[in-house]
């Protein structure tokens, strides 16, 4: 069954770093989401990309991050400069169909800032 | 705005017992609903998803969750649980057309013998 990868499964960086989180979503799936969960919190959407553009946004979803597709299998999130409050399980998504279709998770990217 | 309810934090079961993890929903119109599930240190698995017709949906690992309108609820239920269901469910909605997933802030799930 396809699944959606992510890399790498840890990360750790300084504070005021910039990191690069990276997945692989479905292959034919046209749809890509990042969501991040806090520890011991709830799981928070932080943006939606489709066509080459972001097509919503949460209001976590800053100057401070972006979202690329920089080639037709990869789809990243870049935190610059990196926060203690970033730290926190970063899950990415992707989906066929818009809000009808179910969105698939990767296992997720632990962040850890120190 | 969309939101999600999960009133219990957490719940213990025996296992063999029958299992009820509440969710109630806040949203305009009939909004696309999941369950998601979550082990330790894992991504999130779907359970099951309601998007339109019967309101009773089967999903996978013997669950299964029933839309309630009137209430604005979908509970989840299993009939018999197993040790290995300890987990952490999510319940989530979707707006019709939209992009993100609101989730709930879940319910932990323990099991015991």
């Amino acid at each position: 069954e396809p699944e959606v990868t992510q890399t790498p499964s840890h990360q750790v960086t300084q504070m005021g770093q910039e990191v690069i989180l990276r997945c692989v979503p479905i292959s034919n799936h046209l749809y890509f989401y990042w969501y991040r969960q806090i520890l011991g919190q709830k799981v928070e959407f932080l943006v939606s990309f489709y066509n080459n553009e972001i097509s919503e946004k949460s209001e976590i979803f800053d100057d401070q991050f972006s979202v690329e597709r920089p080639d037709g299998s990869n789809f990243t999130l870049k935190i610059r400069s990196t926060k203690l409050e970033d730290s926190a399980m970063y899950f990415c998504a992707s989906s066929e169909d818009r809000g009808a279709g179910e969105q698939y998770f990767g296992p997720g990217t632990r962040l850890t800032v120190t | 705005a969309q939101s999600v309810t999960q009133p219990d934090i957490h719940i213990t079961v025996s296992e063999g017992a029958s299992l009820e993890l509440r969710c109630n929903y806040s949203y305009g119109a009939t909004p696309y609903l999941f369950w998601y599930v979550q082990s330790p240190g894992q991504g999130l698995q779907l359970l099951l998803k309601y998007f339109s017709g019967d309101t009773l949906v089967q999903g996978i690992k013997g669950f299964e969750a029933e839309f309630k309108r009137s209430q604005s609820s979908f509970n989840l239920r299993k009939p018999s649980v197993h040790w290995s269901d300890a987990a952490e469910y999510f319940c989530a909605v979707a707006k019709t057309g939209g992009f993100k997933t609101i989730f709930g802030a879940g319910t932990r799930l323990f099991v015991k013998a």
